[in-house]
């Protein structure tokens, strides 16, 4: 089956602008997740979503980022006034659950570039 | 804080050889641990995880280890294959919820 899509694949933009990724998660799976990866780096948690309940923001790195999900599918990471250091692939993941055997499937990301 | 790390940056192994990929995490309260292998360009894929109350489960090729006495998790994969060339990042659930906390990563290098 079809598995999680992100959109754009890469981005380039200047600094300054505001740019906003785009997560389809795995039909049917209730939590959505982001998470940062820097170049060579692990994956950094931003921000998760789970059925109807308040989002977990507490890995969003200033007020600058932002993210929503609407009718608990399709999420977008917005990020405002880009700046170098937001250079990095940014990562959607979903999982039917948040239980032993729900892993968190990952799509393969946007690659942001600030110039 | 919470953190998870991974002995060795890089592994180089000989074909059908098996591989040891290790891991080290600070939470002791953590409830599950997961492997992913991550190839350029791409998004990391699930191979195996592990519930903290297990010491040991077993996959195709792939096994994993789990010692809470010293916080240590490894990931070992027989007859290591070219296809197996990759990052390899452990990562741990928060007992906060949902969110992964991820290892920096071992690339594992296959030479045939």
């Amino acid at each position: 089956g079809a598995g999680v899509s992100q959109s754009p694949s890469n981005k380039v933009t200047e600094k300054g602008k505001d740019v906003e990724l785009r997560c389809d998660p795995i039909s049917g799976h209730t939590a959505l997740y982001w998470y940062r990866q820097s170049l060579g780096q692990g994956l950094e948690f931003l921000i998760y979503f789970q059925g109807n309940s308040a989002p977990d923001k507490s890995g969003l790195p200033s007020d600058r980022f932002s993210a929503e999900r609407t009718g608990g599918s399709v999420s977008t990471l917005t990020i405002q006034r880009t700046q170098q250091e937001d250079s990095a692939v940014y990562l959607c993941a979903s999982s039917s659950g948040v239980g032993f055997g729900q892993p968190q499937h990952f799509g393969d990301g946007t690659r942001l570039s600030i110039l | 804080g919470e953190s998870v790390g991974l002995h060795l940056p890089t592994l180089s192994v000989q074909e059908g050889d098996n591989s040891i990929i290790n891991c080290a995490y600070s939470n002791s309260a953590s409830d599950y641990f997961i492997w992913y292998k991550q190839e350029s360009g791409k998004g990391p894929q699930f191979i195996i995880d592990i519930r903290s109350n297990m010491d040991k489960r077993q996959g195709q090729r792939v096994t994993v280890l789990l010692n809470k006495t010293v916080k240590h998790l490894s990931l070992q994969i027989a007859a290591t294959q070219p296809g197996d060339s990759a990052v390899y990042f452990c990562a741990e659930r928060s007992n906060q919820g949902g969110k992964l906390i991820f290892g920096q990563g071992t690339e594992l290098s296959v030479k045939p």
